[in-house]
């Protein structure tokens, strides 16, 4: 099945930079990837997805890429703002056809005014 | 539309004692997953419930039970509580292969 992980437990950003949040990902057969943002005492909401068939997609100031060669994916965060500050997880799932996702350890954006 | 439901936010219980916790998924979706997050182990899948019929399942032990009724509500069930099971559990419900939408989670603290 299939596993993800990410690469920095936290990050720390200023205020208008932007951010970048990596994660690798084990079966190259998996089609489907998820970006999920947790603030504190909330559950996690869905931020963009992708699948295998696209490169990149972009949503408001966020941006997933997607290398299928290394298996690894990111999102980026243009002009990284205070609201910003949560734990990002990358999702995916666990095989083919109908199975749950499994979800990274998690990065901690910390921005910094 | 209304999000994922879940009741209660906050428990408190003893080692031993038992719990259920409940879950209401967006309206139309009939596939509702538990998940447990704790600071060690990350956000670890339990079991996924469609059509009231368990269709996954993860590596706990049979201690963690669950149910989904016709209207797609589920229920969790944690039998003699560990400490160790102390976590916020997370329900999320899907519309087929697409993102999950979770709730705000239950903060289980067993004492």
């Amino acid at each position: 099945g299939e596993s993800v992980g990410l690469h920095l437990p936290t990050l720390s950003v200023q205020e208008g930079d932007n951010s970048i949040i990596n994660c690798a990902y084990s079966n190259s057969a998996s089609d489907y990837f998820i970006w999920y943002k947790q603030e504190s005492g909330k559950g996690p909401q869905f931020i963009i997805d992708i699948r295998s068939n696209m490169d990149k997609r972009q949503g408001q100031r966020v941006t997933v890429l997607l290398n299928k060669t290394v298996k690894h994916l990111s999102l980026q965060i243009a002009a990284t703002q205070p609201g910003d500050s949560a734990v990002y997880f990358c999702a995916a799932p666990r095989d083919s056809g109908n199975t749950p996702l499994v979800f990274g350890k998690g990065t901690r954006l910390s921005v910094i005014a | 539309k209304a999000g994922v439901t879940q009741t209660p936010r906050y428990l408190i219980k003893t080692r031993g004692q038992q719990v259920t916790l409940s879950c209401s998924p967006i309206s139309g979706h009939r596939s509702v997953s538990w998940y447990q997050q704790t600071p060690g182990q990350g956000l670890q899948f339990l079991f996924e419930y469609f059509s009231e019929t368990q269709r996954n399942k993860g590596n706990f032990p049979g201690r963690f039970s669950g149910r989904q009724f016709s209207n797609s509500r589920s229920e969790m069930n944690v039998s003699t509580l560990e400490l160790g099971d102390s976590a916020l559990y997370l329900c999320a419900s899907r519309q087929g292969q697409t993102e999950a939408f979770f709730g705000q989670g239950t903060r289980l603290t067993v004492v």
